[in-house]
């Protein structure tokens, strides 16, 4: 149980391009999801926490008009990188919680380059 | 804030078993999770552990918390090849609902046959 699917696992597009990023929770309902992005050989670092039916809640530091987040179903949420640029390169991870005091299960991971 | 500390490299024989150790700083009611990241994947939940626990044993896999140190250690006993990966300490605490974890830097384990 406690599956999150993630979806497309890699993307290679042209700058100026956006890209949208699926998180899914199969087999259950997640009240929470959270998007955390990773460079390589570190750690995760979250960009943002995401309540169904509510706004987003950006890390400092992170882009909320860059970094889109929608959470509009108890199983779905998406990252959609707007204009993206070969700086916003990097592994994207979303997890999803079902209660605050549950173990967050994580998608496999969407691999960005931005040529 | 909180912070979670992990030794970045640890190299076992096939057959040993690894200790991966882990320090935090949070002095509140924590959730304190191990996660497992296989290259270029996301992270599987191992197992994980409440801070009015002392250990956990699930298998292969034995948690023990020392809270005076806040010190976390996670035994993998007869450790495989496919144990080879990179092994996360994660915090939970009270203090932000047990909703955002606190990552340590992860440690590579590296097992040789």
């Amino acid at each position: 149980g406690a599956v999150v699917s993630q979806h497309p696992s890699w993307v290679i597009c042209k700058s100026g391009t956006s890209v949208k990023i699926e998180c899914r929770s199969l087999d259950f309902q997640a009240t929470t999801m959270f998007w955390y992005r990773q460079f390589p050989k570190q750690s995760l670092m979250l960009m943002a926490t995401s309540n169904e039916g509510s706004k987003a809640t950006y890390e400092q530091g992170v882009e909320k008009d860059k970094f889109l987040i929608n959470h509009a179903s108890l199983t779905l949420s998406t990252l959609t990188v707007t204009s993206a640029h070969p700086e916003d390169s990097s592994f994207y991870i979303c997890s999803a919680t079902q209660t605050s005091n549950q173990p967050q299960h994580f998608g496999d991971g969407t691999r960005l380059s931005i040529l | 804030g909180e912070d979670v500390e992990q030794s970045l490299f640890l190299s076992v024989r096939e057959g040993d078993s690894s200790v991966i150790n882990c320090t935090y700083t949070d002095s509140s009611s924590t959730y304190l999770y191990w996660y497992k990241q296989e290259p270029g994947a996301g992270l599987q939940l191992l197992t994980y552990i409440f801070s009015n626990m002392d250990m956990k044993q699930d298998q292969r896999l034995t948690v023990l918390l020392n809270k005076k140190d806040k010190h976390l250690s996670l035994r993998i006993a007869d450790t495989q090849t496919g144990d080879s990966a990179i092994y996360f300490c994660a915090l939970g605490s009270m203090n932000t609902g047990f909703q955002k974890l606190v990552f340590g830097t992860g440690t590579r384990l590296l097992v040789s046959p």
